[in-house]
């Protein structure tokens, strides 16, 4: 079946360690995207890769990066994580065609607690 | 910026109610509505995709409907069921046709 897998499930790592999440996608969509949801709040967008093309968020600190080495995997690294960036951290993809943004698709998230 | 409402934020039914879970945004200029569901510590599902030149969109017992100009949408579950329980969110792109802006979600309880 044609999915989004993200890896691992669940992250820990200490404060101000680096740490990288992974996604990938078997949809061949051209563009993904990384959420962060806290507890009870509605996903909020980092970023999102529009084929090669990044696009930030204004919102979003610098201490979080990403990188699409190809069309099916994105990665989040997060440079220095702090207690308040522990959150369900969700990749989707979706295509984009006919000038318009199209249907979204969702990985099963990244726990990540910061220690 | 747009901004997307959900009401309410949370709502419990007994088995086999039907019920319509709201959602409102302010800025109506947008490509398409999409709604998913989240169930606890898990990513969305996706339900339904709603363009901006339809009114309505059915998946088996799910209704969702679009008004536009008024900045609306509702979703509305027949006949619901226990499995029903989860979160469900709605999303407009944040302007005209850039990625989504979600909703809180309404946390939805179909008590057996």
């Amino acid at each position: 079946d044609a999915m989004v897998i993200q890896n691992p499930r669940y992250q820990v790592t200490q404060f101000g360690k680096p740490v990288t999440l992974s996604c990938s996608q078997t949809l061949n969509h051209n563009v993904m995207y990384w959420y962060q949801q806290k507890s009870s709040q509605a996903p909020k967008l980092l970023f999102h890769y529009y084929d090669k093309d990044f696009n930030n968020e204004a919102d979003t600190p610098d201490n979080f990066q990403s990188r699409r080495p190809n069309t099916s995997f994105c990665f989040l690294d997060i440079r220095s994580p702090g207690l308040g960036d522990a959150a369900m951290y969700l990749c989707a993809t979706s295509t984009y065609a006919g000038g318009a943004y199209n249907e979204q698709f969702f990985g099963p998230g990244t726990r990540l607690t910061v220690l | 910026k747009q901004e997307v409402t959900q009401i309410p934020a949370a709502l419990s039914v007994p088995e086999g109610e039907n019920l319509v879970l709201n959602c409102s945004f302010t800025d109506s200029a947008i490509y398409n509505l999409q709604w998913f569901r989240q169930d606890p510590g898990k990513g969305l599902t996706s339900l339904l995709l709603i363009q901006s030149s339809q009114r309505e969109q059915t998946s088996g017992r799910l209704n969702a409907s679009l008004d536009k100009s008024s900045g609306r949408s509702t979703l509305y579950i027949a006949a619901s069921q226990p499995g029903d329980s989860a979160t469900y969110l709605c999303a407009v792109p944040n302007s005209g046709n850039t990625p989504l802006v979600f909703g809180k979600g309404t946390r939805l309880s179909v008590i057996a």
